[in-house]
């Protein structure tokens, strides 16, 4: 098993939607959960960053935790085109030095 | 991606030849790190350095050798490429708010 388990989609939703992507995770160790988007050919870029459970929202963006379920969502509200893109998790523990990633879901907004 | 220049962005080396990828930073942050990307694996961990001179493997290390003289540059070298090395390369920093930081990666093929 994985450590950190991400359906790979892809995810195909029109604009306006909103969108729920969700990672789960086996070590309870864990204390920073990320998520990154990532543009077609280019880096990574960091979205959210919370290291507790609950809600940590940032404009259309929400990032929740459930560290009982292991279990961290991304919520993208009035999705936009520009939101097409594969978006990851990522999760550390200690102090977070050493980053696991799940395998990333490639999500789509149509018009 | 401001603050990382990988080096080269494209290269195609022929199986048994050394290669060596660069990575440049300027904000002088003490964690560095490459990953590799291939689909349906995501993001993995071949090597990362946390001071000059102070590097550790990572999951995927077997095949890759790493060097950290300077703050500034952390190198990746395959000794002897093989077909199962191509793939895209990332290089990334950690700032102190452990976010992570994406340079825009390396394309390499090995033919």
């Amino acid at each position: 098993q994985k450590e950190v388990e991400q359906d790979p989609g892809p995810l195909s939703v029109p604009e306006g939607a909103i969108v729920s992507l969700n990672c789960t995770y086996s070590n309870s160790a864990f204390q920073y959960f990320m998520w990154y988007r990532q543009y077609s050919r280019k880096g990574p870029e960091l979205l959210m960053y919370t290291y507790s459970s609950g809600n940590k929202e940032d404009g259309r963006f929400t990032a929740q935790v459930d560290k009982s379920s292991k279990y961290i969502s991304l919520f993208i509200r009035d999705s936009q085109p520009s939101d097409s893109a594969t978006y990851l998790c990522a999760i550390g523990t200690g102090t977070a030095s050493k980053l696991t990633f799940g395998t990333g879901t490639r999500l789509q907004v149509t018009l | 991606d401001a603050g990382i220049t990988q080096s080269p962005r494209h290269k195609v080396t022929e199986t048994g030849t050394p290669v060596t990828l660069r990575c440049h930073q300027t904000e002088n942050h003490r964690y560095m790190y490459w990953y590799r990307q291939d689909p349906g694996h995501g993001l993995r961990l071949i090597h990362y350095s946390y001071g000059v001179k102070d590097t550790d493997k990572g999951e995927v290390s077997d095949g890759y050798s790493v060097s950290r003289s300077k703050t500034e540059d952390f190198l990746l070298t395959l000794e002897s490429a093989t077909s199962s090395q191509t793939s895209v390369y990332f290089c990334a920093t950690m700032d102190s708010n452990y976010g992570y930081t994406f340079g825009s990666g390396t394309r390499l093929t090995v033919v």
